[in-house]
């Protein structure tokens, strides 16, 4: 099976940066994503990595180390519009499956 | 990026009647189609995975019976909930793999999600 972990809640300032934590166990490990999701709607996706590393895609960033079982999603120059929960979801072969298996949650709370 | 759409985005119905959600892929075609649910606060959980032309595949705990699932062409895949009750009544979201090339780095890419109410 696979187990993620990640916090449940964070706060922010706006213009700040903030970076989110994922924790991740799990075998025939195939990729790490991060969606965000605003209330009451689907969500989006930001990221992906399979390699170790920073992804750098404009405001937004995702890290990954493969040894660790870790990710982070960090975010740069908060807005108001970035105050949405963050899943970090992992992709692992051991099923065969091939969906996505994700964690809680992170509820981002901007404040001005 | 593709776009899938789901309908209704929002049903009230009452216990004991079944509802039908369906997911579209608009612009590209989908083999595979996943189904996930949510309740308040808590993640997405996968309830079944659907194939074109093929038999659902769900996870333990899910009710074959109960959760129908139907996949009969490369754009659709539907989610009947039959005989809802209450405790049914989450956030239903399809999502659909897109697979560009090798699929290395294939994507999930998500309805808009639909909110059942059951009285």
């Amino acid at each position: 099976g696979q187990n993620i972990d990640q916090p449940t809640e964070m706060t922010a300032t706006e213009g700040a940066i903030v970076q989110i934590n994922c924790t991740y166990q799990t075998s025939g490990f195939n990729g790490l994503f991060w969606y965000q999701q605003h209330a009451g709607e689907a969500p989006t996706f930001l990221s992906y990595n399979v390699l170790d590393g920073l992804e750098e895609k404009g405001r937004f960033s995702s890290f990954l180390s493969r040894s660790k079982g870790y990710s982070y999603l960090l975010l740069k120059e908060l807005q108001m519009k970035d105050s949405a929960s963050y899943l970090c979801a992992v992709r692992a072969w051991d099923t065969g499956r091939r969906a996505l298996t994700f964690g809680s949650g992170t509820r981002l709370q901007v404040q001005p | 990026g593709a776009v899938v759409s789901q309908h209704p985005s929002w049903v009230i119905c009452k216990s004991g009647t079944s509802v039908k959600i369906e997911c579209r892929s608009l612009d590209f075609q989908a083999t595979t189609m996943f189904w996930y649910r949510q309740f308040p606060k808590q993640s997405l959980m996968l309830m079944a995975t659907s194939n074109e032309g093929s038999k659902a595949t769900y996870e333990q705990g899910v009710e074959k019976d109960k959760f129908l699932i139907n996949h009969a062409s490369l754009t659709l895949s539907t989610l009947t909930v039959t005989s809802a009750h209450p405790e049914d009544s989450s956030f239903y979201i399809c999502s659909a793999r897109v697979s560009p090339g090798t699929g290395t780095n294939e994507k999930l890419f998500f309805g808009s999600g639909t909110q059942l109410s059951v009285l």
